[in-house]
């Protein structure tokens, strides 16, 4: 099976801090990941779609600078939350869909919990 | 905006019954639809895709998509307490700058109860 792996697991912070989260395909390439965020009780949102060997993509309401993604290479994508205030506090999910495949069965990393206090 | 609903639920259900799930969703251009389930604080998993329209079946799952009715459903048979999870319904957009962009709903919750 695909495997892809997401750290840390869970971070605390202060506020002010920046965070980088590290998503990685263990097994395959992946040309496209996607970030996600999940507030308690709530869905998945997409936050920004991270492009191999290009600038994310962001959706609508996500904040750029913010939420800096880079994708350096096939197997690791990495977001970083910059300032980070007790508001971004929330689960954070990467997922990755195999190169070369074009649907939307995608693998997801293990998700970080980031709490800024 | 598009959406996908689903009932919050929780959903309980007897070990060994039928857990049925429904999803509906907005946006008619979607083409491929997804149930993913959630473990509490854990990421979620993929048990079924379906990209046609009638049933699909694997295991204990089948899917059941009609997109006339922009309604997709989940039968869980022979519910085991393992399946208690919560169950997201997921659209994929039918062009290419949409793939992989996934249209989550918030999620079943179903309790199987021994």
């Amino acid at each position: 099976g695909a495997v892809v792996s997401q750290h840390p697991s869970r971070v605390i912070c202060k506020s002010g801090t920046s965070v980088k989260i590290e998503c990685r395909s263990l097994d395959f390439q992946a040309t496209t990941m996607f970030w996600y965020r999940q507030f308690p009780k709530q869905s998945l949102m997409l936050m920004a779609t991270s492009n191999e060997g290009s600038k994310a993509t962001y959706e609508q309401g996500v904040e750029k600078d913010k939420f800096l993604i880079n994708h350096a290479s096939l197997t690791l994508s990495t977001l970083t939350v910059t300032s980070a205030h007790p508001e971004d506090s929330s689960f954070y999910i990467c997922s990755a869909r195999r190169a070369g495949e074009n649907t939307g069965e995608l693998f997801f990393g293990e998700g970080s919990r980031l709490t800024v206090l | 905006q598009k959406e996908v609903e689903q009932n919050s639920g929780p959903l309980s259900v007897p070990e060994g019954a039928i857990a049925s799930l429904n999803c509906t969703y907005s946006d008619r251009g979607s083409q491929s639809f997804f149930w993913y389930r959630q473990y509490s604080g854990k990421s979620p998993e993929l048990i079924m895709s379906i990209y046609s329209n009638g049933d699909k079946e694997d295991g204990r799952f089948t899917a059941q998509l009609n997109k006339a009715s922009q309604y997709v459903s989940l039968l869980i048979r022979d519910s085991q307490p393992s399946d208690s999870a919560t169950y997201l319904c997921a659209s994929e957009g039918g062009f290419t700058d949409s793939w992989g962009k996934l249209q989550f709903g918030a999620g079943t919750q179903v309790v199987v109860t021994p």
